[in-house]
């Protein structure tokens, strides 16, 4: 089942911040973050691990909250290279088991302005 | 630099062709995997392999078929490409497991005429 991104989309000015909800119906185990930049690969952000660990990159941030099978991404103090569209991923096992093949969703576009 | 290659990054089939799409990766991956990307509906999954000559068949799989014959190269076959097909296909590949990285590839836009 596809998890559900909010927002779907969302217009920053430099030095804003953001958050990213990424929200599944079924019991997560891990949430998988990716950035994809416009004409661009997806490139791996984060994987989130159940437990409740914040992960952080650079100023970017995520939480894993199991219990409310929910995921959240903050970037901070958003740069021009924060622009693309973000995407989360969860595997389909609802017991944790994964091959490594992830559901993801329909992803949340974020534009960064000067 | 670690990488995973798609053999076309464009290309333009007509209806009822056979069409193959190649995707190389040179980090010694044990996964494989093929999406399809639609605006608004985000990365779905048509098929993913976990090894040589293994598949198992993702959320979309209706239309298409996969060939691993080698660890480092997994295709995409449109067995008769019709134009719901048309779209960008995005090849990845991961360590064996399921909370690695995936490493994608650029992309091939295909448009079925």
């Amino acid at each position: 089942q596809q998890p559900v991104q909010s927002p779907q989309a969302v217009i920053l000015r430099e030095g804003e911040d953001a958050v990213i909800n990424c929200s599944s119906s079924k019991a997560l185990y891990s949430v998988h973050w990716y950035r994809q930049k416009h004409g661009e690969a997806p490139v791996f952000l984060m994987i989130l691990l159940k437990g409740g660990e914040q992960k952080g990159h650079d100023k970017i941030s995520a939480s894993f909250n199991e219990k409310k099978q929910q995921s959240s991404l903050y970037l901070t103090a958003s740069q021009l290279s924060y622009s693309g569209t973000y995407f989360c991923g969860t595997p389909p096992m609802n017991y944790g088991g994964s091959q490594g093949n992830l559901i993801f969703g329909k992803g949340t576009k974020l534009s960064v302005k000067p | 630099d670690v990488k995973v290659t798609q053999s076309s990054r464009y290309l333009v089939k007509r209806t009822g062709e056979k069409v193959f799409l190649e995707c190389v990766q040179d980090m010694d991956h044990e996964n494989m995997f093929w999406y399809r990307q639609d605006p608004g509906l985000g990365l779905r999954l048509i098929y993913f392999s976990y090894d040589v000559k293994m598949k198992e068949k993702g959320d979309i799989p209706e239309g298409y078929s996969v060939s691993r014959e080698k660890k480092e190269r997994f295709s995409l076959i449109l067995e008769s490409a019709s134009t719901n097909q048309t779209s960008m296909y995005l090849c990845a590949s991961s360590f064996r497991g399921g909370n690695t990285e995936a490493f994608f590839g650029q992309g091939t836009r295909l448009t079925v005429v």
